[in-house]
Parts: C-alpha cells; structure tokens; sequence
C-alpha cells in the first residue's frame, strides 16, 4: 500500500469519550502534520512532527494529544471534546524541507462529528 | 507571518471554457514555493501544480498551469477546457525554504456547468 491512509474515514462520538485517529505513511517521508478543516474556514495547522519530533503545536487544546512512535505514524487522541470539534482532520506527509519544491501528501480525512 | 488570499469564495464556469482562480500570498522570504491543491468532495486534498519563487517560467500540468506574477504576489491557477469532473474547492498554499509548515488559503469553490 502506498501513500498516507487515515481511519477511521468517519467518526461520531460524544463528549466524554476517548477515541484516536491513526495516520500512516508508505512514502519514506519524515515530516507528518496534522490539519484540522472546518466549515468555511482555512485549514488549521495543528501539529507538525519532524524525525518524529514535534516541532510546532499551533496553540491548540490539550484535549487533542498527537503521537508519532515512528516515522511512519501519527495519532491523533482524541478526549472530551466539543461540539465545535467536529471537523475533517487530516493527516499529511512530506519530506524535510531541503528545498520548497516538497510538497504534501495528503491522506482522505476522517470526518468527526462530535455530539 | 505567511498569509495566503483566495478573494474569490465560488466560481462558475461553462464546461469546455477556462477559468483563472486568484491567489496573492505574502512573505518576506526569497525561496518559497506555492502549490495547489483540489479538495473534492471526498475531502482528499489532491495535489495539481507546483511553482518554485526562482522558477522563470510558469508552471503547467496538463491542463493545470499556473499565472505568477512574482512582483504582485500572485500565484493564480488557470484551468483550460473544464471539465465536470474539476467541480470541487482549490486552495492556493505556500511554503517557505527551511519552514516546517505548509500554509493554506480559504479556498475557492469551484462549479463547472454543463
């Protein structure tokens, strides 16, 4: 399998639950991001690791925890959320930025709905 | 900071006929790339065309090329001869040489009649 999956692809849950979402990547990248898409607005940056160490965490709620245990993955836990968290949260992968021409790859989303 | 502008919400365009989607992007930086991307309505961001801030000519991909215009900021995407198949969001993005991020613009909605 190739390129950056991401499951579950949808995901309803409540607020008082702890879930996770799980990104791989088969590209040999060793940079993975976390965006979070909501409606009518840019694509949030949340989180980037980098030789799966994080490197920058955009100011972001601590009921969102990222993992990276290897290069290859990314979590994202999830635990008593809010209803305005319900968005697409993508997962993306490139290769450390030697020059800008490394562009992403992007997984499908998973789409969260949290009620 | 990067900033990425993407003035126009939705677009139309008749199937067959081009349509030029805007983006202006802002940096200090002198090595930077932009590159964009279709959403569908899958939600997978796909990518289509990449310009690199030193490149002298413009970028294109098949029916993808790309308008810069380095002393204006602008970075806009030109689709010829679309298609059903192109209805779905563009966003314009940017990276700068050595940056850890990628940064997005609102995006553009784009609807193609057939």
């Amino acid at each position: 399998e190739t390129g950056v999956t991401q499951t579950p692809r949808h995901l309803v849950m409540g607020m008082t639950n702890k879930k996770s979402l799980k990104c791989e990547q088969h590209l040999g990248h060793n940079a993975m991001y976390w965006y979070k898409q909501s409606a009518k607005k840019p694509l949030e940056l949340m989180f980037v690791y980098s030789l799966e160490e994080r490197v920058e965490n955009n100011s972001v709620p601590s009921r969102f925890s990222p993992e990276c245990p290897n290069s290859s993955h990314l979590f994202l836990h999830l635990h008593t959320l809010q209803p305005e968290d319900s968005a697409l949260y993508l997962c993306a992968s490139s290769q450390l930025p030697e020059t800008a021409n490394y562009g992403y790859t992007f997984g499908s989303g998973t789409r969260l709905t949290v009620v | 900071a990067q900033k990425i502008t993407q003035t126009q919400p939705g677009m139309f365009v008749q199937e067959k006929e081009a349509v030029t989607l805007d983006c202006t992007y802002d940096t200090s930086d002198q090595s930077y790339g932009l590159f964009w991307y279709k959403q569908p309505s899958s939600g997978e961001m796909i990518f289509l065309i990449y310009q690199g801030s030193y490149d002298e000519q413009n970028a294109t991909e098949g029916r993808y090329s790309l308008n810069f215009q380095k002393a204006r900021k602008s970075a806009n995407l030109v689709i010829s001869a679309s298609q059903l198949g192109d209805s779905a969001m563009y966003f314009c993005a940017m990276r700068e040489v050595g940056g850890n991020d990628m940064r997005f613009g609102a995006g553009t909605r784009l609807t193609v009649k057939p």
